[in-house]
């Protein structure tokens, strides 16, 4: 199972909105909507951020928003803020009835 | 409040076979929906997914590791056992334990360093 494909960085600046793109297969992302996006701070655990492609937990702020088109999902962040800046991962379920994660993206705020 | 916490060797041999437990509370692992899984980030690199065990023993495992792993239930005590065998230094890597609701991870242990090293 290979990791899912993510870009190694994406930047913004204070305010705009970004959008971290998880390019995958049949076999996982395209194939069911069991989408799932983390971040993950420099030194600490993951934190859950969106699950089920679209949905957001309790208390994590309406400007994370995830969707998916085909093969790939997408997190977009808006009204980009300083504390936004972090690792994030997509991981998604699997044909193998396992899961996968993605490569990682670095959320760069200018 | 659902915490939890990794414990195990912080050092193991090359071919030496690694136990690490996850010990729970805040959940029961004999809940309809929830589970246990196990993550593990070599230093600097992305997540793995490694395997998860569901409250009804249900048992799935990353499809690379799978003859290297085992994972293992103990609901009285509040535990989840994780052995990978024959170790190699690429497997040093901060392991997580992580409370599942059908594969989403809302709730993750502090990790535990584990370095494979002669």
């Amino acid at each position: 199972q290979s990791a899912l494909t993510q870009p190694a960085s994406v930047s913004g600046s204070p305010g705009q909105s970004i959008t971290i793109s998880c390019t995958g297969t049949s076999s996982d992302v395209g194939g069911y909507n069991y989408v799932s996006w983390y971040q993950q701070h420099p030194g600490k655990a993951p934190k859950l951020m969106i699950y089920d492609v679209s949905n957001r937990p309790s208390g994590v702020s309406n400007r994370f928003s995830g969707s998916k088109s085909g093969n790939t999902a997408s997190l977009t962040i808006s009204g980009l803020q300083a504390e936004d800046e972090a690792d994030y991962y997509c991981s998604s379920y699997t044909s193998s009835s396992s899961y996968v994660f993605g490569t990682g993206t670095k959320v760069t705020v200018l | 409040q659902i915490t939890l916490k990794e414990s195990g060797p912080t050092l193991v041999k090359p071919t030496q076979t690694l136990t690490l437990t996850c010990t729970f509370s805040g959940f029961s692992l004999s809940t309809s929906g929830v589970g246990v899984g196990w993550i593990r980030q070599p230093p600097g690199k992305a997540l793995e997914w490694l395997a998860l065990i569901y409250w009804n023993d249900d048992k799935r495992y990353s499809p690379s590791l799978k003859s290297r792993l085992t994972i293992t239930k103990d609901t009285s005590k509040n535990q989840v056992v994780l052995t990978m065998t024959n170790m190699d230094p690429v497997d040093t890597a901060t392991y997580y334990c992580a409370h599942s609701t059908y594969g989403d991870y809302g709730y993750w242990g502090q990790g535990t360093l584990v370095t494979v090293s002669s």
